[in-house]
């Protein structure tokens, strides 16, 4: 399985782009990666996946260079509300039939400052 | 669409005990994965289960075990609880493609089951 290393904390002022960095050095060819958003009990809930270069969607931009061993999460212009955990994961696609085993990093805390 | 639910929200239970909790996924979803949180350890995979069969399973002893029903329903279950094992177990379901595209999992709210 691959393992993602990403910051433990990241602090950024309202109205500022954060930008939040995962390392999956030993990334396999069939993996895609899924970030997801945590707030306080609570489950995650999905932000955005992607498999190479960049993908967008009305929340978030994830960037994924060639290489694949790492991925950035772009939030545009956050708020108070998107102070939550951000979990990286690098999905194991599974044989046909799709068996599927993730692994969760530890996440980064979003501390998002008025 | 109904999201996932799981129950019950909360528990209090003692060292010794065992617990049954359970997860209904989204309708149409045929894979249940468990998860345990705490602060120390953060998210960690426990088992998953597709068409009533366990397909994976984390590092956790034999006291975790689950099951799945026809209806894809799920339930975990915890025998001689101790007091480490106080966590928030989280659900999740997805569709589980044939091959294609990795599936996305919805989690639910969580059942926070306390140790004492």
């Amino acid at each position: 399985l691959a393992k993602t290393t990403q910051p433990i904390s990241m602090d950024s002022y309202e109205g500022q782009e954060v930008n939040i960095t995962c390392s999956h050095n030993n990334i396999a060819t069939n993996d895609y990666i899924t970030w997801y958003q945590q707030f306080p009990s609570q489950g995650p809930r999905f932000i955005i996946q992607g498999y190479k270069t960049k993908v967008t969607n009305e929340v978030a931009s994830l960037f994924i260079p060639a290489d694949r061993k790492s991925s950035t999460l772009s939030l545009p212009r956050v708020s108070l509300s998107d102070t939550a955990v951000y979990y990286c994961l690098v999905g194991d696609r599974g044989n046909s039939g799709g068996y599927q085993k993730v692994t969760f990093g530890i996440g980064t805390k979003l501390q998002v400052i008025p | 669409k109904a999201g996932v639910t799981q129950t019950p929200r909360y528990l209090i239970k003692t060292r010794g005990q065992q617990v049954t909790l359970s997860c209904s996924p989204i309708s149409g979803h045929r894979s249940v994965s468990w998860y345990q949180q705490t602060p120390g350890q953060g998210l960690q995979f426990l088992f998953e289960y597709f068409s009533e069969t366990q397909r994976n399973k984390g590092n956790f002893p034999g006291r975790f075990s689950g099951r799945q029903f026809s209806n894809s329903r799920s339930e975990m279950n915890v025998s001689t609880l101790e007091l480490g094992d106080s966590a928030l177990y989280l659900c999740a379901s997805s569709l589980k493609l044939a091959g294609g595209h990795a599936d996305t999992q919805y989690f639910g709210p969580g059942t926070r089951l306390t140790v004492l």
